[in-house]
């Protein structure tokens, strides 16, 4: 059953932690990426890799980092200095062409307590 | 920097009603577009991938345009169903196929 899976789906956090967040594919995909979406906006790129050993900050990448070590493992963490990290993180993947569909996984909801 | 815009952001419809989404984005330098559903709580499902050499493109009752140099999309749906309630999102592409995402467009389709 091939896919994207994120691992938990939700997660809680006190301030001053850093958690990991967990994207895997199946998918023999090349690029993967990280967004976060807040209430009532649309997604913001937090970080892309479009090869293992490769990644490249996005639009939001502060108070986050991200390993990629593997093809089909993309992880994401959300350290102390990430000032607002309360939202809804969601991995997606392609094949690495710039014209490829994105295929989404199905999110992790983080919430800072 | 890219700027997405979708207008309406939210829209109530009867079923059977045939409905367009409209989407507009600032920078017509794009390599493609895609649309996205979105329930709620959940993942984006890919709908419609239009490449931006491409006029439009079709998949069952949906229906995507583009208007590259406009900077303009529209997402037709044809005969909506209660099943079609949802947000749907536009994404259109820069270098390294990353997607800038509009707010979305928050769908009700009543029975």
């Amino acid at each position: 059953d091939g896919g994207i899976t994120q691992s938990p789906k939700y997660l809680f956090r006190k301030e001053g932690q850093n958690v990991t967040l967990s994207c895997e594919q199946n998918l023999n995909h090349d690029a993967m990426y990280w967004y976060r979406q807040d209430p009532g906006q649309g997604l913001r790129l937090i970080y892309y890799s479009q090869i293992v050993n490769d990644f490249q900050k996005g639009d939001i990448a502060e108070g986050y980092s991200v390993s990629r070590e593997k093809k089909e493992s993309f992880p994401l963490t959300v350290t102390s200095a990430q000032k607002n990290p309360t939202a809804f993180y969601l991995c997606a993947s392609s094949l690495g062409k710039i014209t490829d569909t994105q295929y989404f996984g199905p999110g992790t909801r983080l919430t800072v307590l | 920097k890219q700027e997405v815009t979708q207008i309406p952001a939210a829209l109530s419809v009867p079923e059977g009603e045939n409905l367009v989404l409209n989407c507009s984005f600032t920078d017509s330098a794009i390599y493609n577009l895609q649309w996205f559903r979105q329930d709620p709580g959940k993942g984006l499902t890919s709908l419609l991938l239009i490449q931006s050499s491409q006029r439009e493109q079709t998949s069952g009752r949906l229906n995507a345009s583009l208007d590259k140099s406009s900077g303009r999309s529209t997402l037709y749906i044809a005969a909506s169903q209660p099943g079609d309630s949802a947000t749907y999102l536009c994404a259109p592409s820069e270098y390294g196929n990353k997607l800038v995402f509009g707010a979305g467009t928050i769908l009700r389709v009543k029975s």
